[in-house]
């Protein structure tokens, strides 16, 4: 079936880069997406990219996609505190109707 | 500003109660979900449905029901809630096809004693 995996917990330092990975098993995916949720808050969308394309940059965010190992990582440039959040990498899946599968969630604590 | 709003931040319920959580979005999206997040889990897909009326199971229906009589309404009902069921759950919408963005509800956080 379809499955989305991440590692729980990310710590680093203020201005240091944030990477965090995400592995997923719907090669059919047609887009990727990364979710951040905020203590307290539902979840917004941040950035994703179509499964044609290996990398995408938004500002201090990148997002690199290996299609063939199935792997997705996104990179936060010098990371402040304000980005301490969860972060949910998700898979949009056309299997039946479209809807997201959604990983584990990373907790990323920014430490000043 | 779109928005998807559920009717409580807080719930406190007994064990054997009926529990309904409402979702109401005013994008005029035809897909809406209910979602529960556990710490460790991620988020599970609950139940879906994609037009008024029609509903499919996701990946955790069990001891769950959904409602859609209105587009812009999505209810989910515990029909006797037990303490397994404690846990935060998100309601999002969506519009039709592949690629478009989830918009989630702030959450309810559920609790059952």
């Amino acid at each position: 079936g379809e499955d989305v995996e991440q590692s729980l917990f990310l710590s680093v330092r203020e201005g240091d880069s944030s990477v965090i990975n995400c592995t997923y098993t719907d090669s059919s995916s047609t887009y990727l997406y990364w979710y951040k949720q905020e203590p307290g808050a539902g979840l917004q969308l941040l950035t994703y990219i179509f499964s044609n394309m290996d990398m995408k940059q938004d500002q201090r965010l990148t997002v690199l996609l290996n299609k063939k190992d199935k792997h997705l990582s996104l990179r936060i440039a010098d990371t402040q505190t304000g980005d301490s959040a969860i972060y949910f990498c998700a898979e949009g899946t056309t299997s039946g109707t479209y809807k997201y599968i959604f990983g584990t969630g990373t907790r990323l604590k920014v430490l000043a | 500003d779109v928005k998807v709003t559920q009717s409580s931040r807080y719930l406190v319920k007994r064990t054997g109660e009926k529990v309904f959580l409402e979702c109401v979005q005013d994008m005029d999206h035809e897909n809406m979900f209910w979602y529960r997040q556990d710490p460790g889990l991620g988020l599970r897909l609950i139940y879906f449905s994609y037009d008024v009326k029609m509903k499919e199971k996701g990946d955790i229906p069990e001891g769950y029901s959904v409602s859609r009589e209105k587009k812009e309404r999505f209810s989910l009902i515990l029909e006797s809630a037990s303490t397994n069921q404690t846990s935060m759950y998100l309601c999002a919408s969506m519009g039709r096809g592949a690629g478009t963005e989830a918009f989630f509800g702030q959450g309810t956080r559920l609790t059952v004693v």
